[in-house]
């Protein structure tokens, strides 16, 4: 079974909108990270926010933020404000303690921000 | 700002060759991943080696791929005979050890090209 899941496999969003990316997450874990990454057209994957299922307060970095909902077991990004920048892909990741915290990752959404 | 390192960024080679990445941790990490990316998909753990030594190889096709960290440092993933199937991207990352809160870091990637 999948433990990440995109639904989205692409989006469009206007500079200066906020966007929503999709993630749900599957784990019988109680101790787990979530986190997210993007990755532009050149490769390297780049670390953006991370959530432990235990933090009660949603993270937030700069324009980025976690929107954590762990009864529904969700955890999208939200980018506030997008920057022409921002085109890239955006992958959802888990890791859990029972997994020996080995990272699992979604199929990533695609960004594409129009001026 | 302590980068992962991989070299090299681009590789074409024809199918029955064998080929070689490299990969340099941040200073002072424990823990290396090499996971392979497939065109549209997130990465895949690999391998994972906690000093030298290998921590999960579940996923590593022992056939012809093989990885080794002999002093706990940097990290070779070798690939012999080349498949057509093996052209992906080759992601290298590292983090300070394999608890739950830490983020990985990642290389820039080898993007590996079979013919």
């Amino acid at each position: 079974a999948q433990k990440i899941t995109q639904t989205q496999p692409g989006m469009f969003v206007q500079e200066k909108e906020a966007v929503t990316l999709d993630c749900t997450y599957d784990t019988s874990d109680q101790s787990y990270g979530l986190f997210w990454y993007k990755q532009p057209s050149s490769g390297e994957m780049i670390f953006l926010i991370y959530q432990g299922s235990y933090d009660e307060q949603n993270a937030t970095e700069g324009r980025y933020s976690l929107n954590f909902q762990k009864a529904r077991k969700s955890a999208n990004l939200v980018i506030s404000a997008s920057q022409l920048g921002d085109s890239a892909m955006y992958f959802c990741a888990m890791r859990e303690t029972f997994n020996d915290y080995k990272l699992s990752f979604g199929a990533g959404t695609t960004v594409t921000v129009r001026a | 700002e302590a980068e992962v390192a991989q070299s090299p960024r681009y590789k074409i080679t024809e199918k029955s060759q064998a080929v070689a990445f490299w990969c340099d941790p941040i200073s002072g990490h424990a823990t290396l991943y090499w996971y392979r990316q497939i065109l549209g998909q997130g990465p895949e753990l690999l391998v994972q080696f906690q000093d030298e030594s290998v921590v999960d190889d579940s996923q590593l096709p022992k056939d012809r791929f093989s990885a080794e960290r002999l002093k706990g440092v940097d990290s070779t993933l070798k690939i012999q005979p080349a498949e057509l199937g093996d052209s992906a991207m080759y992601l290298c990352a590292s983090s300070l050890h394999g608890n739950v809160y830490n983020e990985q870091f990642f290389g820039p990637g080898t993007r590996l090209t079979v013919l």
